[in-house]
């Protein structure tokens, strides 16, 4: 699997759109970009993947370059429920074994 | 529809004991994967399970080993228990082909 990498940290406004960034330069062509979040105590929740198009699905969308070497996340109004670490995984294993980084851990404040 | 259950949900159990973790996947699906995770690792890939075979192993020691069963349902043993197996122990299920994981709750193992 492709290493990804994120920022540690992001803050945003309630009701402003959240934006998390990921890059995964050495991405291979079959390997797709999947999405996760943990809320504290919780079991990772997923969000939404993709391969080269951009989606969009009820909670958010998912951005990939043309060179698919980097993705954004975004949350299009974030609520003080989306503060939470999330996970930006690269994979070809079918989205089942998946290794996660450190993530994002981000703060929506009102 | 049901999600993704796990029992039991807290266990404390002393240096080299082994322990049994259970998971229940959503019904229908037949994968069934293992993750652990600690403060400091992060969260970590156990094992998969397809249709009662594993299919995918992540790096960790013998010691931890699981099984599926036709039904489905998974568990993960433990055996010879270190005090660095304290963690929180996650279970996900997905259906067949590319498809997201449902997580379960979890279950917080204390190992004193």
């Amino acid at each position: 699997d492709a290493k990804t990498t994120q920022p540690p940290s992001m803050d945003c406004a309630e009701g402003r759109a959240a934006n998390l960034p990921c890059n995964h330069s050495t991405i291979s062509g079959n390997e797709y970009v999947y999405w996760y979040r943990q809320i504290h105590s919780q079991g990772p929740q997923y969000i939404i993947h993709g391969l080269k198009n951009n989606e969009t699905n009820e909670m958010a969308s998912l951005i990939i370059t043309e060179d698919r070497k980097s993705s954004t996340l975004i949350l299009p109004h974030a609520t003080l429920r989306d503060t939470a670490v999330y996970y930006c995984i690269a994979t070809n294993q079918a989205g089942t074994a998946l290794i996660f980084g450190k993530g994002t851990t981000l703060s929506v404040s009102s | 529809k049901a999600g993704v259950t796990q029992t039991p949900r807290y266990l404390i159990k002393t240096r080299g004991q082994q322990v049994t973790l259970s998971c229940s996947p959503i019904s229908g699906h037949r994968s069934v994967s293992w993750y652990q995770q600690t403060p400091g690792q992060g969260l970590q890939f156990l094992f998969e399970y397809f249709s009662e075979t594993q299919r995918n192993k992540g790096n960790f020691p013998g010691r931890f080993s699981g099984r599926q069963f036709s039904n489905s349902r998974s568990e993960m043993n433990v055996s010879t228990l270190e005090l660095g197996d304290s963690a929180l122990y996650l279970c996900a299920s997905s259906g067949s082909g590319l498809n997201e994981q449902f997580f379960g709750p979890g279950t917080r193992l204390t190992v004193l």
